[in-house]
């Protein structure tokens, strides 16, 4: 079947730390890999994507990079700030039609 | 653009009570899907339209569940005979179908007493 696995957080970071939150994927198929983030008081967007084995997601200065080897779809920031608190969520969707999403990684960015 | 509306934000019932939420869409996205969020979980797949087709619903989704989207624009999701477990998160997001960017609504908080 298809499944995301995210690591648990709660993450908490100073200002301008390195960011890494793993995610894991199960998939039959070929996948397309998505990070979505949720501020607080606001709805899920859309951070970034791959759709294909080595594609790099970028976006705000976020990166993932889709990982085929390993099923892995890590999100990476260099240099973390306050607004990046958030909650940010893993998913993948096999057939365009459903999305899985992983349980979220709580992010707290302290100045 | 005004993004995915759903209503109403927060709904509070008791438990044997049915009740009904909406979503609107962006106009110009034709699928609409709804899910399912709980506290420390990720958001679970419900069902999906494309216009006004029901094209999948999850295996996991109670008969008390039913969802419709008469027209291919807006959307109700009502839940009949609440129980405790329904207490949830319900989540409106739409899409157009090559991109696979989800734009999701802020959702309704259901609350079964």
């Amino acid at each position: 079947g298809n499944s995301v696995t995210q690591m648990e957080g709660p993450v908490t970071l100073s200002e301008e730390a390195f960011l890494t939150i793993n995610c894991t994927y199960t998939a039959t198929g070929y996948p397309s890999l998505f990070w979505y983030v949720q501020y607080p008081g606001e709805g899920l967007q859309l951070l970034l994507k791959a759709t294909k084995a080595d594609d790099k997601g970028s976006n705000k200065g976020f990166e993932a990079t889709y990982r085929k080897e390993t099923t892995s779809f890590h999100l990476e920031k260099g240099s973390v700030q306050v607004s990046d608190s958030a909650v940010y969520f893993c998913a993948l969707s096999a057939t365009g039609n459903q999305f899985y999403f992983g349980t979220g990684t709580s992010l707290t960015v302290i100045p | 653009d005004t993004g995915v509306s759903q209503n109403p934000r927060h709904k509070i019932t008791k438990r044997g009570q049915n009740v009904t939420f909406r979503c609107d869409p962006i106009s110009e996205h034709n699928r609409l899907y709804w899910y399912r969020q709980t506290l420390g979980q990720g958001p679970e797949f419900l069902t999906y339209f494309q216009n006004e087709a029901q094209l999948e619903k999850s295996r996991l989704l109670s008969d008390r569940f039913s969802a419709e989207r008469p027209k291919g624009s807006f959307s109700t999701l009502e839940i009949q005979r609440t129980e405790q477990g329904d207490s949830a998160m319900y989540l409106c997001a739409s899409s157009y179908p090559a991109n696979e960017k989800l734009f999701f609504g802020s959702g309704t908080q259901l609350s079964v007493l």
